[in-house]
């Protein structure tokens, strides 16, 4: 699978936006770009995922790089409870079962 | 809508005792079903995978097993557990035409 490389962590102030890069120079031509959140002791939560396009969802927002060798998820206004891990994952379409690898993620902090 | 349910929520074990973790799905047919394990300050490392009924999937060669005895259910186990299997452990579902994964709440497991 090809890798992602994110920043170990960031930090912003609540009610501001909030963008989280990543970079996948390999990613190849059937991988989907992922991304899940993790707030503390919970499970992973889907965020949002593409593939080319830019996407928008009730959460988030995905801006993906013309070439595709990078990604960055935009929260548009960030609240104490965005404070969580970000994992940004490739995920190949031809893989049947659907696996993510998760790596290190960003973890986000937000102050009042 | 689609729930995945994950008991216990927390255990603690002695070290050479046995594990039995259960993971079952609601409202939906044919889940791909996954089995994570979080380590303290930790990623996921995914452990078990299933596409169907019977069909399993070992992503890490270790004491654990897995078994998918209905279409909707997912076994963890191990017949002797070691310190080195604490940790959270995850349960989650996708849709082959979908890729996202939906997460459980979790088993937090502590071998003494």
């Amino acid at each position: 699978d090809a890798k992602t490389t994110q920043p170990n962590s960031m930090e912003s102030n609540e009610e501001e936006p909030v963008h989280l890069p990543c970079n996948h120079s390999t990613i190849s031509g059937t991988d989907y770009i992922h991304w899940y959140r993790q707030l503390p002791s919970q499970g992973p939560e889907y965020v949002i995922h593409g593939l080319t396009s830019n996407v928008n969802n009730r959460m988030a927002s995905l801006a993906i790089a013309e070439d595709r060798k990078s990604s960055t998820l935009i929260l548009h206004r960030a609240t104490l409870r965005d404070a969580a891990v970000y994992y940004c994952i490739l995920r190949d379409v031809s893989n049947a079962g659907n696996m993510l690898t998760f790596g290190g993620g960003t973890r986000l902090m937000v102050k009042p | 809508s689609q729930t995945i349910h994950q008991w216990p929520a927390t255990l603690v074990q002695p070290v050479g005792s046995p594990l039995s973790l259960e993971c079952t799905v609601e409202g939906t047919s044919n889940p791909n079903l996954y089995w994570y394990r979080q380590a303290a300050g930790r990623g996921l490392q995914l452990l078990f995978y299933s596409v169907g009924i019977g069909q399993i999937s070992s992503e890490v060669p270790q004491n654990l097993s897995a078994s998918r005895p209905q279409d909707r259910q997912f076994i963890l186990s191990s017949k002797k557990l070691l310190l080195s299997d604490s940790g959270f452990y995850l349960c989650a579902w996708s849709l082959l035409v979908r890729g996202e994964q939906f997460f459980g709440p979790g088993t937090r497991l502590t071998v003494l």
